[in-house]
């Protein structure tokens, strides 16, 4: 079953605005975690954030989460044409297992 | 260099004949795990595991096997391969899945297309 759910489903913008992606879920959780993925290739871990956080940041991405939503979003400031990529929410539940759970993710594209 | 390396990157085989994709890591994590990803699916959890002999099953299971010997290898075995399991196969580890949590490292990925 998918958790993590993102929005929107694609993404286009000019080089320099900013990009924010949405992601829902429906289990309580232990922390979520944003990944890039770069057409096909790996996934590149971005930032994970604990259930007891509500902001993080790092560089130019900015995290929120709030658990009474169930809700992260994802927002990358002044964006570059080597931001164009899919981004994945996942998350590890809190339900006893230790599953990871990805969204359908983000196609980010970004025009130069 | 810490990684995670998968092997084959690319397999093109046909229904019925056993297949393993063996999957490494060099960082001594404790926690392994296979994904395969399909268009507009994104990534489900197929098996993972927490530690040397304790594996577990994912999201989506079945037709798949796995095995935990070694800290370092986590295969993933067709033993009589569909179709419906040509997808791209991606193999992650990460340190530990307790607190303070950790982030997930991945593999390239495998292509692997059942004919």
């Amino acid at each position: 079953s998918q958790q993590g759910e993102e929005d929107p489903q694609a993404l286009s913008i000019q080089e320099g605005e900013n990009a924010t992606m949405n992601c829902s879920y429906k289990t309580s959780i232990n922390n979520l975690q944003w990944y890039r993925q770069n057409s096909g290739r790996g996934l590149v871990h971005l930032i994970l954030i604990r259930s007891n956080e509500r902001e993080k940041h790092s560089g130019r991405l900015r995290v929120t989460l709030d658990t009474s939503k169930k809700s992260s979003s994802l927002l990358i400031t002044a964006s570059r044409a080597a931001d164009t990529a899919s981004y994945f929410c996942a998350t590890d539940p809190d339900t006893g297992g230790f599953k990871t759970i990805f969204g359908a993710g983000t196609r980010l594209f970004v025009k130069a | 260099e810490a990684q995670v390396t998968q092997n084959p990157r690319y397999l093109i085989t046909v229904t019925g004949k056993k297949l393993t994709v063996t999957c490494s890591q060099n960082m001594n994590h404790e926690y392994m795990s296979w994904y395969r990803q399909d268009p507009g699916l994104g990534l489900r959890q197929i098996y993972y595991s927490m530690n040397v002999e304790v594996t577990d099953k994912g999201d989506v299971p079945e037709g798949y096997k796995v095995s935990r010997k070694e800290k370092r290898n986590f295969p993933l075995i067709l033993e009589s391969p569909s179709p419906n399991q040509t997808s791209l196969y991606f193999c992650a580890s990460s340190l530990s899945r307790g607190p303070p949590y950790n982030e997930q490292f991945f593999g390239p990925g495998t292509r692997l297309t059942v004919l």
